[in-house]
């Protein structure tokens, strides 16, 4: 079956980085993309961004372009997203959703991973 | 970005009950549109995309409708494990965009 598996819990200090990784099995990785999806605590679901399992081609959200990087492996079918100069408001669960093709909706979904951002 | 708005951001209905909810996207997208249920603590769920078609698995009371602009989330016949919030997401730009949510609790 369609899996995908987060990191675990991180905590930063402010400006620092933090690379999340998104492990995945039951499907051909290099057919669909991988859209990464945050939610800051009690708030609503915002995209971050979506990369293409084939080429690695990448759509980021304006909010985050220039801080955030996402990379793909595919000897290990695993998807990474990794953010920079870190702030109190980065604080959220990031989630990995399985994409179809950049213009397409989540299927599947990681179980998030937590990241807090505190001095 | 295209805009989705949801309404209403919140309300409380019971058992048995039909609701519906609304999404309304700041320009047309056809019929890219998608919608997901979230329980607290877990990973959002497809419930709907193509605005009508449901997902594998997904009960047969819940349904969507519209294109363009205006669209809907239907659940006839509320059960106690639908109480949880829903999100409709466009996908007609690769930008894609979430409505705010609608969180629906028990009366």
């Amino acid at each position: 079956q369609v899996q995908l598996v987060q990191s675990g819990a991180e905590v930063k200090k402010p400006g620092a980085s933090v690379k999340v990784s998104c492990k995945t099995s039951g499907f051909t990785f290099t057919s669909y993309g991988i859209s990464w999806v945050r939610q800051a605590p009690g708030q609503g679901l915002e995209w971050m961004g979506w990369i293409s399992g084939y080429n690695g081609d990448t759509n980021y959200a304006q909010k985050v372009q220039g801080r955030v990087t996402m990379t793909t492996d595919t000897s290990t079918n695993t998807a990474y997203m990794e953010l920079r100069s870190l702030r109190s408001d980065d604080t959220a669960v990031y989630y990995c959703a399985r994409d179809l093709s950049g213009y397409s909706y989540f299927d599947s979904w990681g179980q998030g991973s937590l990241v807090t951002v505190s001095s | 970005a295209i805009r989705m708005t949801q309404s209403p951001s919140s309300f409380s209905a019971s058992t048995g009950d039909r609701v519906t909810i609304t999404c309304r996207a700041s320009q047309g997208i056809s019929n890219y549109l998608a919608w997901y249920q979230q329980k607290p603590g877990k990973a959002p769920k497809l419930l709907i995309y193509g605005a009508s078609s449901l997902q594998s698995g997904v009960p047969s009371r819940f349904s969507g409708s519209g294109s363009g602009t205006d669209f809907t989330l239907t659940i006839s016949c509320l059960q106690s494990e639908d109480f949880a919030t829903y999100y409709c997401q466009q996908y007609y730009s690769y930008l894609y965009t979430f409505g705010q949510g609608t969180k629906l609790e028990i009366k």
